[in-house]
């Protein structure tokens, strides 16, 4: 089965409003990392965050580590928040698996 | 800081011609590289796994006869897609790290288009 879900797999916001994507992960991860993929594809590395809560700008990632599961909150989006978000995790080896990815529309 | 480079970032071929995309890092020791696909409308999915020094593994679905990687050296990779067909459009994306550090940093991708 899939070992990264990310929900909701889509979702459009108006400008301002506060976004929560959720990353649920099959087995237990030593290292949770969050991108973001533009529209042209480029891949942007957000925050790495393996358990805990990590601040950057507008962006706070919470990771609960026993609860295999990590959420990225981004507040008061911008149109230029639109995009791809990815969760990837990887456990004992290095290689990332990543989720199918949230796509983020904010509306102006 | 440490970047990753990619080129091209952009490219097409003809179909049944084989394309060669180049990795550096820049700012840090690129020992381990890996190599990750998104197929249109899907996922990165795992290539192959490089280690300076050390063999290539590559994961199921890919095989060094389809995509023959060289990691010669602490900055620099590459892959080449041999024989490139329609299924193998997307974006080509390069992680590298150091050593047993658990950050990695990626490039931006080398985008194929196969005609």
């Amino acid at each position: 089965g899939q070992q990264v879900q990310q929900s909701p797999s889509s979702l459009v916001l108006q400008e301002g409003e506060n976004a929560e994507l959720q990353c649920n992960f099959s087995s237990t991860a030593t290292q949770l990392q969050w991108f973001y993929q533009s529209p042209g594809g480029s891949l942007v590395s957000l925050l790495s965050n393996p358990s805990g809560t990590k601040h950057t700008g507008r962006l706070t990632s919470t990771t609960v580590t026993k609860e295999r599961r990590s959420s990225l909150h981004i507040s008061s989006s911008q149109t230029t928040d639109s995009g791809t978000y990815l969760c990837a995790r990887s456990s004992g080896s290095w290689q990332l698996i990543f989720g199918s990815g949230t796509q983020l529309t904010v509306m102006p | 800081g440490a970047l990753v480079y990619q080129y091209p970032r952009r490219t097409i071929c003809k179909s049944g011609t084989s394309m060669r995309m180049e990795c550096q890092a820049v700012g840090f020791q690129a020992t381990s590289v890996a190599w990750y696909r998104q197929s249109p409308q899907k996922t990165f999915e795992l290539i192959a796994l490089s280690t300076v020094n050390s063999a290539i593994k590559y994961e199921q679905n890919f095989t060094q006869e389809k995509f023959p990687i060289s990691h010669p050296n602490l900055s620099f990779s590459s892959m080449t897609v041999l024989n490139a067909y329609l299924e193998d459009r997307g974006l080509y994306l390069c992680g590298a790290k150091t050593g047993g550090a658990y950050t990695q940093y990626f490039g931006p991708g080398t985008r194929l288009l196969v005609l």
